[in-house]
C-alpha cells in the first residue's frame, strides 16, 4: 500500500490561499489520490480526487506533478471555517484496496 | 436526510460489557464500512463489507463482530470491552464503481470505556 507523508499543521490567515503537500513516493500504476476534510466531532467527507495533472471545482484545486509521487492540495483564499485536518489517501479501492489515511495536516486559519 | 446514520453518538460504559453501534445508510451504495479514530486522531479501517459479505477484516480482535442484515446496515457489536476500546467509531459507506474512493462518513460514535 503506499504510504503518504504530510505536515503534521499549518496555520494561516483568512483569505491567504493555503497549499498542502503530500509525498507518496510508492503510488501505484491504479493508484488515485484523494483529499478528506476532517472537522472537530464530524467524519472526513470527500474534497477531491485526481490521477495526474490538474484538477479544481468548488472547494479546492488538486496539482499532480508528472511522477505522481506527490500532490498538492490547494485551497484559495482560507476562511475560519477551513479549519480542520486534511487527509491525502492514495490507493483504489475500485481494485479491492482498502485506503489508508494517515496523520492528517492540522490546518488552522486564523483571524 | 442523514446519508450515513450511525446510533449511538455517545455511549459510556463499563469494562466487561458488551455494546453494539448501529449504521444506516441511504445513498443505495453497495459497500459498508467501519473505522476507528484513536486518540492520537489516527483513523484506521476496521472491516469493509460488499453487499453484506465481508471483504476487508483487518487485524481487530474477534471482540468485535460486524454485521449486515441487509447491504444498508452495518452494526458492530463489542464484546467483553476493554479500555483501550474507547475511541470513536466512524461508520461509512461507498459504491464501487462511481466516483473512486469517495467514502461518505458517519458523524461518529464516541466510546469511552471506564
Amino acid at each position: 500500500l503506499a504510504k503518504t507523508t504530510q505536515p503534521i499543521s499549518m496555520d494561516s490567515y483568512e483569505g491567504q490561499e493555503v497549499n498542502i503537500t503530500c509525498s507518496h513516493n510508492n503510488i501505484a500504476t491504479n493508484d488515485y489520490i484523494t483529499w478528506y476534510q476532517q472537522f472537530p466531532s464530524q467524519g472526513p467527507r470527500f474534497i477531491i480526487q485526481g490521477y495526474k495533472t490538474k484538477v479544481t471545482n468548488e472547494v479546492a484545486s488538486l496539482f499532480i506533478p508528472a511522477d505522481r509521487k506527490s500532490s498538492t492540495l490547494s485551497l484559495p483564499r482560507v476562511s475560519l471555517s477551513d479549519t480542520a485536518v486534511y487527509y491525502c489517501l492514495v490507493g483504489d479501492e475500485e481494485y479491492g484496496n482498502k485506503l489508508v489515511f494517515g496523520a492528517g495536516t492540522i490546518l488552522r486559519v486564523k483571524s | 436526510d442523514t446519508a450515513v446514520s450511525q446510533t449511538p453518538k455517545y455511549l459510556v460504559t463499563q469494562m466487561g460489557n458488551d455494546k453494539s453501534i448501529k449504521c444506516e445508510q441511504n445513498l443505495g451504495h453497495d459497500t459498508m464500512y467501519w473505522y476507528k479514530q484513536d486518540s492520537k486522531k489516527f483513523l484506521k479501517i476496521m472491516f469493509s463489507y460488499n453487499n453484506k459479505e465481508l471483504i476487508i477484516n483487518e487485524t481487530v480482535p474477534n471482540r468485535f463482530s460486524p454485521k449486515s442484515p441487509d447491504k444498508a446496515h452495518l452494526n458492530l457489536h463489542i464484546n467483553s470491552l476493554e479500555l483501550g476500546d474507547s475511541a470513536v467509531y466512524f461508520c461509512a459507506s461507498s459504491q464501487l464503481g462511481v466516483r473512486r474512493n469517495t467514502i461518505y462518513f458517519g458523524e461518529g460514535s464516541w466510546l469511552t470505556v471506564v
